[in-house]
């Protein structure tokens, strides 16, 4: 059984698009994070959801906004896809928190042409 | 501003030898310290966890020690082999935040 999965594992698409990534843990995690890795591999946080609720936001664009239906699942929508945006996006979960050892996804990789 | 550095060139060592990657940072007062492996196109996986009041950690061959007053920890493998080749990042815990260094690319040649 995968433990956190993300969906598509590609995405290809048009500058100024609207894209949806798919994320879900079933490792009963409290806490679901989406990170952004760009080509020089740099790791960074954008987004960390404790049980629904939305506990940091980085300085990130208004076009995206992550949604947690439930506590297994964290979503990460963009609007207006800009060239910048190309990267790859990974889901992870933590049982409770940054001080914890942290499951990451498989990555999304995103193209924006 | 909150700084990690790790080793920006890869490091290429013998089968067998230890691997030592080191992990500096400045401005920054972390609880904990992780060390992650990436492997290419995959996420990270986790490795090792220390406090700021250990000073080392082992998990079968590897080591990793943190000096808060060097601001510094060290990722050791010991009889090192080609599976152990990826990128490894270290990781600062913060109030409810991972920060990540850019990682090290180890290379084991056989």
């Amino acid at each position: 059984d995968t433990a956190v999965s993300q969906t598509p594992k590609y995405l290809v698409t048009q500058m100024g698009n609207d894209k949806s990534i798919k994320c879900e843990q079933n490792l009963g995690h409290d806490t679901m994070y989406w990170y952004k890795q760009d080509s020089k591999k740099f790791l960074k946080i954008m987004f960390s959801y404790n049980n629904k609720e939305l506990i940091i936001n980085e300085t990130v664009p208004n076009r995206f906004s992550p949604k947690s239906p439930d506590k297994a699942h964290l979503n990460l929508h963009i609007n207006s896809l800009e060239l910048g945006d190309s990267a790859v996006y990974f889901c992870a979960s933590s049982q409770d928190g940054s001080n914890n050892e942290q499951f990451f996804g498989p990555g999304t990789r995103l193209t924006v042409l | 501003s909150q700084k990690i550095e790790q080793n920006s060139e890869a490091l290429n060592i013998q089968e067998g030898k230890t691997a030592t990657l080191t992990c500096n940072y400045t401005n920054y007062s972390p609880a904990y310290l992780q060390w992650y492996r990436q492997d290419p196109g995959r996420g990270p996986v986790f490795l090792l966890l220390i406090r700021e009041n250990e000073k080392e950690k082992r998990k079968e061959r590897l080591k990793v020690t943190f000096d808060t007053t060097l601001k510094q920890s060290l990722f050791h493998i010991t009889a090192s082999q080609p599976a152990d080749s990826a990128t490894y990042l270290c990781a600062l815990s913060g109030y409810s935040t991972l920060t990540f260094g850019k990682g090290t690319m180890l290379l084991v040649s056989p």
